[in-house]
């Protein structure tokens, strides 16, 4: 089965400064990598995925990128804020027209973005 | 719409005991997802339901735990008897076609 490695585990910043978290996975044939965000007492939101097909994607601040031959990903946050404070998760999933749409996650990046 | 709905928050219950998971979904969602969350294993997958017919409980732990969802509107997870090693956080997510998955805010189970 798929097996998503997700690195760092813990990752303070300076407000303003970037921020990047990376993922790797085993299954070739994953085809789609969501990327959540959870707040303490909250669920996890998704923030941004992206499709095999692609190879970066941005949305404002926040941007994933997708190696398929190296089989990893990466989150980036530019100009951080302290909002941006929360647990970060990737997974992975292998999408097959309206087939299994299992989520294999990361263990989980806790970002702390210091005022 | 409130967005996934998870009862009860916060579940204290002894060893041995029964305990119930709800989950209300996203009105017009198909896909309905359990989850686990524990700091040595992150979020694991327990079963997912499709117009709420379970489609894959391979990672529900053990005959101890149940899931079902009797209409579209609800689920519920069930573990019995409940024990220690079942303490996590359990989340539950809905979905429209499976791919973009909305989480509800988990239920923080404690079995002492």
């Amino acid at each position: 089965g798929e097996n998503v490695e997700q690195h760092p585990s813990t990752l303070s910043v300076q407000e303003g400064d970037s921020a990047v978290i990376k993922c790797t996975y085993s299954d070739s044939a994953s085809n789609y990598f969501p990327w959540y965000k959870q707040e303490l007492g909250k669920g996890s939101q998704l923030i941004i995925d992206i499709r095999s097909n692609v190879g970066e994607k941005k949305d404002q601040r926040i941007a994933v990128t997708l190696n398929k031959t190296a089989k990893h990903f990466s989150l980036h946050i530019t100009e951080t804020q302290p909002e941006d404070s929360a647990v970060y998760f990737c997974a992975a999933s292998r999408v097959e027209g309206a087939g299994s749409y299992q989520l294999t996650f990361g263990k989980g990046t806790k970002l702390s973005v210091i005022p | 719409d409130a967005g996934v709905i998870q009862s009860p928050r916060h579940e204290v219950t002894e060893m041995g005991q029964e305990v119930t998971l709800r989950c209300k979904p996203i009105s017009g969602h198909d896909y309905l997802f359990w989850y686990r969350q524990t700091m040595m294993r992150g979020l694991e997958l327990l079963i997912y339901f499709n117009n709420n017919v379970p489609i894959d409980d391979s990672g529900m732990p053990e005959d101890r735990f149940s899931a079902k969802m009797p209409n579209a509107s609800f689920s519920t997870l069930k573990i019995q008897p409940s024990e220690p090693r079942d303490s996590a956080v359990y989340f539950c997510a809905s979905s429209p076609g499976g791919r973009g998955q909305y989480f509800g805010p988990g239920t923080r189970l404690t079995v002492l």
